[in-house]
């Protein structure tokens, strides 16, 4: 069965940076693209960009641009989110999640990781 | 960046009844429309996509209807596990969620 199983929770003082990795399992890795998604406490959903595995490809949300980096490892089927200059409003919850389609993107977010708590806190 | 709207944000209902949550985008998309489910401390399941299409294992109590800028989202006959916070989201351009609707116990 599909699985994307992520980090442990981090705790980051303003100005460092945080890495949130995804491992798949279940189905072929560079076939979905992955996207990042986060979700403040208490709030809403908001998305941060997709990377395309195949190939490396990224595209990000304009709020992030210059902050996130997602990479990918194919040889362990793992994604990777950088978030750097951590500010104390980017305490969130951070998931992984895979999108609906095969080969492009959709947009459609189908498998979700169980998610990664990075708090930010002087 | 498209603007999601979703009304009301909480909704009190009692087991057994029929809900209507709705949800609202600052410019059309089209079909582009997805729903979710989110349960205290999990993470969204996906519910519906293309605004009317049942994601894998959802149960037919969930239906999604509307195009352009006005979606609704409709559980037939509301059972104790749907209790939870619902999100649409569109993805005719760069994904953006709506608030969300927490649906409670009455």
């Amino acid at each position: 069965q599909v699985q994307l199983v992520q980090s442990g929770a981090e705790v980051k003082k303003p100005g460092a940076s945080v890495m949130v990795s995804c491992k798949t399992s279940g189905y072929p890795f560079t076939d979905y693209f992955m996207h990042w998604v986060r979700q403040a406490p208490g709030q809403g959903l908001e998305w941060m960009g997709w990377l395309n595995p195949n190939s490396g490809f990224t595209k990000y949300a304009q709020r992030f641009q210059g902050r996130v980096t997602m990479t990918r490892d194919t040889s362990i089927s793992t994604a990777y989110m950088e978030l750097s200059g951590l500010r104390s409003d980017d305490t969130a919850m951070y998931y992984c999640v895979r999108d609906l389609v095969t080969i492009a993107v959709a947009g459609i977010f189908d498998y979700w990781g169980q998610g990664t708590l990075v708090t930010v806190s002087s | 960046e498209i603007v999601m709207t979703q009304s009301p944000a909480t909704l009190s209902v009692s087991p057994g009844e029929r809900v209507t949550l709705s949800c609202r985008a600052s410019q059309s998309v089209s079909s582009n429309l997805a729903w979710y489910q989110q349960k205290p401390g999990q993470a969204p399941r996906l519910l519906i996509y293309g605004a009317s299409t049942r994601a894998t294992g959802i149960p037919a109590r969930f239906s999604g209807s509307g195009s352009g800028t006005e979606f609704s989202l409709t559980i037939s006959s509301l059972q104790s596990e749907d209790f939870a916070v619902y999100y649409c989201q569109q993805y005719n351009k760069w994904p953006t969620f709506g608030p969300g609707t927490k649906v409670d116990i009455k």
